[in-house]
């Protein structure tokens, strides 16, 4: 299986900080990468596919890039909305696997 | 609106077995893959098994043999039979949305339903 490493696993930012997450695979997984966003009690919400195509009606703060084996998550201005726990997962290759997850956090 | 609700959750002891359904409601739901993620308290998010229009099935290593899920397209419904249950497998279960053709990345998902297996 593509193993799926997310650094850091948790993020203490300001209101206002640009935020970069980083997804690193284990081999290449080519654009087959997607972001979630994960707040307690609530199914996780799709942010970003095929690495770097934001999903209709995501704010246009998130944004993803990175190809082959390293991506990263950014969100350009950290709102009040957007603390929660992030995941990327790569379909490129069965079995679907997950990274471990980043918590951000209010500093 | 398209709606999933995944239910059949409980509290069971290790070794029992379970059954979840997912109920879809606003689609057609013959059209569309199926699968099931769970949510650990300790993996985060990990992908369970993924179900295609015609009842193919793909599973997770640590499910293979244990689980099965299922489908039936007159009922708008999904299931996931899971046998010999252990602590491992302690988890919320979201059912969610594939695609036409693959299942890869998922917009709709169910509210998910929890597993407990402890004795």
């Amino acid at each position: 299986d593509i193993q799926m490493t997310q650094s850091p696993s948790t993020l203490s930012a300001f209101l206002g900080d640009r935020v970069t997450i980083t997804c690193r695979a284990s081999r290449s997984v080519s654009s087959s990468l997607a972001w979630y966003q994960l707040k307690p009690g609530r199914p996780p919400k799709l942010l970003i596919y095929k690495a770097s195509n934001l999903y209709p009606g995501v704010p246009a703060r998130f944004s993803g890039s990175g190809s082959g084996t390293e991506f990263t998550l950014t969100i350009s201005s950290l709102q009040p909305d957007d603390f929660a726990t992030y995941y990327c997962q790569q379909f490129n290759t069965y079995s679907l696997t997950f990274g471990g997850g980043t918590k951000v956090e209010i500093k | 609106e398209m709606q999933l609700v995944a239910s059949g959750g409980g509290l069971v002891q290790p070794g029992e077995s379970l059954r979840l359904s997912c109920a879809a409601s606003g689609l057609t739901f013959s059209d569309f893959w199926m699968t099931w993620v769970r949510q650990t308290p300790g993996k985060g998010l990990e992908w369970v098994a993924d179900i295609d229009r015609d009842g193919n099935a793909k599973y997770l290593d640590s499910v293979k043999g244990r689980f099965t899920i299922s489908r039936d397209n007159g009922k708008s419904s999904m299931y996931l039979q899971m046998t010999s249950l252990t602590a491992e497998d302690t988890a919320i279960y979201y059912c969610a949305r594939g695609g036409f053709t693959s299942s890869w990345w998922w917009v709709y998902w169910g509210q998910g339903t929890l597993v407990t297996v402890s004795s």
